[in-house]
């Protein structure tokens, strides 16, 4: 499988339950994002993980919890949500952070949060 | 504050030209991307300009005037696949995207 992928690619989860967003890419980065996409708003970037340790936390609730085991690999835990929470959830990948390289989308989860 | 203004949304018809226009206002500027994204899927990119001046790549075309902190999406020969929503991103002097909400383009036959 190539780029960049993300599971689930829809997930309705109730106010008190813990799911997890997986995503995974193949293309050899070193950089990978968490980004909320809500309609009619700009991207809201959430995490940054550069060669697996995290640079950026934009003053994300602390009911999204990130983990990136590998420089591969991203999980974006979710607890407590609310009802705001709900939107498409996007990971992103680029060879590098802090330069200016295209970032490689995910298809995104579409989270609902009843 | 750093800003990205585009307009929400166009309409144009299919074989016809459109421009998308995107101004920013950034903390330092090391760049301005363009990305197309479909309904439903993963935003990709289209163009990064960082001199001043236009870029052609087939239909599409970007220009960029750091001076007016302007830039602006050229569609050329417009077809049905193009419908679809268009992102402007601006790169600040901290490498950090800062992301307009999108301009969503409706094609007609």
């Amino acid at each position: 499988e190539t780029g960049v992928t993300q599971t689930p690619r829809h997930l309705v989860m109730g106010m008190t339950n813990k799911k997890s967003l997986k995503c995974e890419q193949h293309l050899g980065h070193n950089a990978m994002y968490w980004y909320k996409q809500s309609a009619k708003k700009p991207l809201e970037l959430m995490f940054v993980y550069s060669l697996e340790e995290r640079v950026e936390n934009n003053s994300v609730p602390s009911r999204f919890s990130p983990e990136c085991p590998n420089s591969s690999h991203l999980f974006l835990h979710l607890h407590t949500l609310q009802p705001e929470d709900s939107a498409l959830y996007l990971c992103a990948s680029s060879q590098a952070e802090g330069a200016a390289d295209e970032q490689y989308f995910g298809p995104g989860t579409r989270l609902t949060v009843t | 504050g750093q800003n990205i203004d585009q307009p929400t949304e166009m309409t144009a018809t299919e074989g016809a030209i459109v421009q998308i226009n995107c101004t920013y206002q950034t903390s330092g500027f090391n760049g301005l991307f363009w990305y197309q994204q479909h309904a439903g899927e993963a935003p990709t990119f289209l163009s990064y300009n960082v001199l001043d001046g236009l870029e052609e790549k087939g239909r599409f075309s970007s220009f960029l005037s750091r001076s007016k902190g302007y830039s602006y999406l050229l569609l050329k020969e417009l077809q049905m696949k193009d419908s679809a929503s268009y992102l402007c991103a601006a790169l600040d002097s901290n490498y950090q995207l800062i992301w307009g909400a999108g301009t969503k383009l409706i094609i007609k036959p």
